[in-house]
């Protein structure tokens, strides 16, 4: 499988404290975005970062990408209970429009 | 607002029938896509289309089928071959991918559950 893996499968977390998720791949690729579901709803788009960006932020959002270890990292600092959502990574190759979704990550942040 | 529309948003058929699920986006995007998720993993891509009558595969595409007549609309019809149906089935689209410049961002619609009675 071509899938990228996120780590850990499911997080639960107390409000204000920082929320971190790993995903991996296995493929080269030109860029590698971060995505959100709600239960039951459609994924909503929360950060790219291209191969070579080593660090993007958005907000409480920080995302890293280590592409010698095929790796990322999206950290969410105070987190609340709101951000309780599934977590997936995408990448995808240069100019195709094959993307690739890791497993997720659920985060549980408790009230 | 622009956005994907996706329906029925919950849909049961008995074995052996075929169904059709329907996706419009008014994002003037070119690209269209299916993807299927199931409990507990990653979204699988069924089919993508990058301009209007031309589609490719996507890694499960056996038992499905599309068609893209226009620009906005993405249907996918879930046929009898399919041998597990049951799923969560998301549209996207995104804007042209240009060749060297990337992947660009996809926007989602809000899904269509699947049940197979």
């Amino acid at each position: 499988s071509q899938q990228g893996e996120e780590d850990p499968q499911a997080l639960s977390i107390q409000e204000g404290e920082n929320a971190t998720m790993n995903c991996s791949y296995k493929t080269s690729i030109n860029n590698l975005q971060w995505y959100r579901q709600n239960s039951g709803r459609g994924l909503v788009h929360l950060i790219l970062i291209r191969s070579n960006e080593r660090e993007k932020h958005s907000g409480r959002l920080r995302v890293t990408l280590d592409t010698s270890k095929k790796s990322s990292s999206l950290l969410i600092t105070a987190s609340r209970a709101a951000d309780t959502a599934s977590y997936f990574c995408a990448t995808a190759f240069s100019g195709t429009y094959k993307y690739i979704f890791g497993t997720g990550t659920r985060l549980k942040v408790l009230a | 607002d622009g956005g994907i529309t996706q329906s029925p948003k919950y849909l049961f058929r008995k074995e052996g029938q075929n169904v059709t699920l329907s996706c419009e986006q008014n994002l003037n995007h070119d690209a269209m896509y299916w993807y299927r998720q199931d409990p507990g993993q990653g979204l699988r891509l069924i089919y993508y289309s990058q301009i209007v009558n031309d589609f490719q595969k996507g890694d499960i595409a056996e038992g499905y089928s599309v068609s893209r007549e226009k620009k906005e609309s993405f249907p996918l019809t879930v046929t009898s071959a399919q041998k597990n149906p049951t799923a969560f089935y998301l549209c996207a689209s995104s804007m042209r991918v240009e060749e060297g410049s990337g992947a660009n961002v996809l926007t989602f619609g809000a899904g269509s559950r699947l049940t197979v009675l």
